[in-house]
């Protein structure tokens, strides 16, 4: 069955340090993969996407997320985290069979320490 | 602003109710998709309308339909209203259906409902 798995709730950073979302997927046809973001009272904007091509992606505000096949994920990443960046983060991936279902993981919430 | 607009931004009714919800998807775009966000169930995809016809459903329950106009506007109807229907409801559209560019969504602020 299809699924998308972030197996981080909650995460919590200092302001500056790096940070490093995990997301995994199983099943096995062409996984094509996302990252959305949610501010709280808001609804879902695209950070970035991957279809094909280099495995690391480049998102918007800072943000990148590198595909591993070998490992089924699509973890995203940023280098210096800024106190804006606090908000729910969510995986979703759509497989091209007849489904063309977008599924999301269960998000992860990033809170930041001033 | 995203481009997709959805109407009512919060709503409040009791249980046994009837609402609709409304949404208007970004210019150009002729897929709309239904979301619901619950803090027990996270984002759960209802269904999705391609230029007037429904092409994917998910975890939609049988009380709740849906349909999308020929302008390209889409309603939910969320009917017999239950405690545990209180959710965000989010649409969200897409230029396309059935390629890969059909599912980068823009997705609209969501309607909150409370049900008493």
């Amino acid at each position: 069955a299809q699924s998308v798995t972030q197996p981080d709730i909650h995460i919590t950073v200092s302001e500056g340090a790096s940070l490093e979302l995990r997301c995994n997927y199983s099943y096995g046809a062409t996984p094509y993969l996302f990252w959305y973001v949610q501010s709280p009272g808001q609804g879902l904007q695209l950070l970035l996407k991957y279809f094909s091509g280099d495995t690391l992606v480049q998102g918007i505000k800072g943000f990148e997320a590198e595909f591993k096949r070998s490992q089924s994920s699509f973890n995203l990443r940023k280098p210096s985290v800024h106190w804006s960046d606090a908000a729910e983060y969510f995986c979703a991936v759509v497989w091209m069979d007849s489904s063309y279902k977008l599924i999301f993981g269960s998000g992860t919430r990033l809170l930041v320490r001033p | 602003d995203s481009g997709v607009t959805q109407t009512p931004k919060h709503l409040i009714t009791a249980t046994g109710q009837r609402v609709t919800l409304r949404c208007s998807p970004r210019s150009g775009d002729l897929s709309v998709y239904w979301y619901q966000q619950s803090l027990d169930q996270g984002l759960q995809f209802l269904i999705q309308y391609y230029n007037g016809e429904e092409r994917a459903k998910g975890n939609i329950l049988e009380r709740f339909s849906a349909q999308q106009f020929p302008d390209l506007h889409s309603e939910l109807n969320l009917s017999s209203l239950e405690l545990g229907d209180s959710a965000l409801y989010f649409c969200a559209s897409s230029p396309s259906w059935g390629s890969i560019g059909a599912n980068v969504l823009t997705f609209g602020a969501g309607s909150r409902l409370t049900v008493l």
